[in-house]
């Protein structure tokens, strides 16, 4: 059964920290993406990799980083956290292949206080 | 730039028929997806149509027309774990997905 999963479900974390959300799949799927979700917002990309040690920014790429180190570990890093970062994040792998279908995580949802 | 356009909020009764439609504007889509989200949970693959016309999987149909940038989730036998959020994406050239907003499905007894 494919898996993807997510370092943690829950997180609080102060202004200013630094923060680190871990995605690891199983499915030796080329492309991995990190997204957010706010009500109302839908899912809006903040970066993807396509490849070991790729990475593209996708539409809110600001106050994030990324590292893909291995095929499989797709990590989102915040920098310095601030509140406007509180939100659901959510990891998703993909083949490069029709239907293009996205496995997702189970989401970490990240408090900044 | 590119968008999906969805309606935010549908109801519909138990047993019946839905539809949630999904306009675009864009260029150069390869397909359109749909995805449902349960509250508390992460999105999960519904669909995908790469051409024109209907595909059916069970209770759910989707359909894609692109000379209208058009498509739409048809879901039959409405079930109350029917109720969630509904994602319409499209597939653009780098393989990335661009999502709607979502349509969140209230399904009453």
């Amino acid at each position: 059964d494919v898996k993807v999963t997510q370092s943690s479900r829950y997180l609080v974390k102060r202004t200013g920290e630094k923060v680190f959300l871990e995605c690891v799949q199983d499915m030796d799927h080329e492309n991995m993406f990190w997204y957010r979700q706010d009500p109302g917002l839908g899912l809006r990309l903040i970066y993807f990799s396509y490849d070991v040690k790729m990475k593209e920014k996708g539409d809110i790429p600001e106050g994030y980083s990324v590292s893909r180190e291995k095929k499989e570990r797709f990590s989102l890093i915040l920098e310095s956290a601030s509140t406007n970062q509180t939100s659901m994040y959510l990891c998703a792998s993909t083949r490069r292949e029709a239907p293009y279908e996205q496995y997702f995580g189970p989401g970490t949802r990240l408090t900044v206080t | 730039g590119q968008s999906l356009e969805q309606p935010s909020e549908v109801t519909a009764v138990e047993g019946a028929i839905v539809q949630i439609n999904c306009t675009y504007q864009t260029s150069g889509f390869y397909g359109l997806s749909w995805y449902q989200q349960h509250d508390g949970g992460a999105p999960t693959f519904l669909s995908y149509n790469a051409l024109d016309g209907l595909e059916e999987t069970g209770r759910f149909s989707s359909f894609l027309s692109r000379s209208d940038s058009y498509g739409y989730l048809l879901l039959q036998e409405l079930q109350m774990k029917d109720s969630a959020s509904y994602f319409c994406a499209g597939t653009d050239s780098n393989y990335q997905l661009i999502w709607g907003a979502g349509t969140k499905l209230i399904i009453k007894p």
